[in-house]
């Protein structure tokens, strides 16, 4: 099966500028994750849907970040505007508790964000 | 911020010799999982060990779990070069929190 899909792969942009990461799960994955990665670390997670509904989004920056899963299946994550410390590599994951009840996720190459 | 640490941030060794990375975490888990991320590519889930579970193996890799020290190991053996790569492990919280560590940095060199 196709894994996950995400675009762009690099993105580079001047702060203040807005910004938009684009994710197709696992077909039939019904929960997904945008987790945020900076240079020497592990992911962190910033939001989780379960569908179309955020469940978890305490970890992220509501002021500048937004994310949607409009039908269930793909997800957006935008920041707007952006800021010097955004830059980082952007993950998206997404997993299925009927196929894999421990929560075996399955991550995306990820989205690198330059911001200069 | 993240759960857990993991020891040695960077590891060094030749071809075919064993590496053996480890874990701690702080609060009560459900499962550990160990995924493996290679430059510029996403991680790659490689095995998962319950919290009921003391040790589990997967071809070349074998996990330990100790719930009492709060801590995990990640054994490979007969390393190849194609096993360069970051090593994380991964708590689950609840029913579907993954918390990563800060990952070990492993190097074959041939």
């Amino acid at each position: 099966e196709a894994g996950v899909v995400q675009s762009p792969r690099y993105k580079i942009i001047e702060k203040k500028q807005p910004v938009a990461f684009w994710c197709n799960p696992i077909s039939g994955h019904n929960t997904l994750y945008w987790y945020l990665q900076n240079l020497g670390q592990g992911p962190e997670l910033l939001i989780r849907y379960e569908n179309e509904e955020a469940v978890d989004d305490s970890q992220l920056p509501k002021d500048r970040f937004s994310a949607e899963r409009l039908k269930g299946v793909d997800s957006t994550l935008k920041i707007q505007p952006a800021e010097l410390g955004d830059s980082a590599v952007y993950l998206c994951a997404s997993s299925s508790p009927d196929r894999s009840p421990y929560n075996e996720q399955f991550f995306g190459p990820g989205t690198r964000l330059t911001v200069l | 911020s993240q759960q857990g640490e993991e020891d040695p941030q960077a590891l060094s060794i030749q071809e075919g010799e064993n590496a053996t990375m480890n874990c701690s975490y702080k609060t009560s888990i459900n499962n550990l999982q160990w995924y493996r991320q290679n430059s510029g590519r996403g991680l790659v889930h490689l095995i998962l060990i319950r919290s009921n579970e003391r040790e589990k193996h997967s071809g070349r890799l074998r996990v330990t779990l100790d719930t009492s020290k709060k801590s995990s190991s990640l054994l490979i053996t007969a390393s190849r070069a194609a096993d360069t790569a970051s090593y994380f492990c991964a708590t689950l919280q609840g029913a579907q929190k993954l918390v990563f560590g800060q990952g070990t940095r492993l190097t074959i060199n041939p």
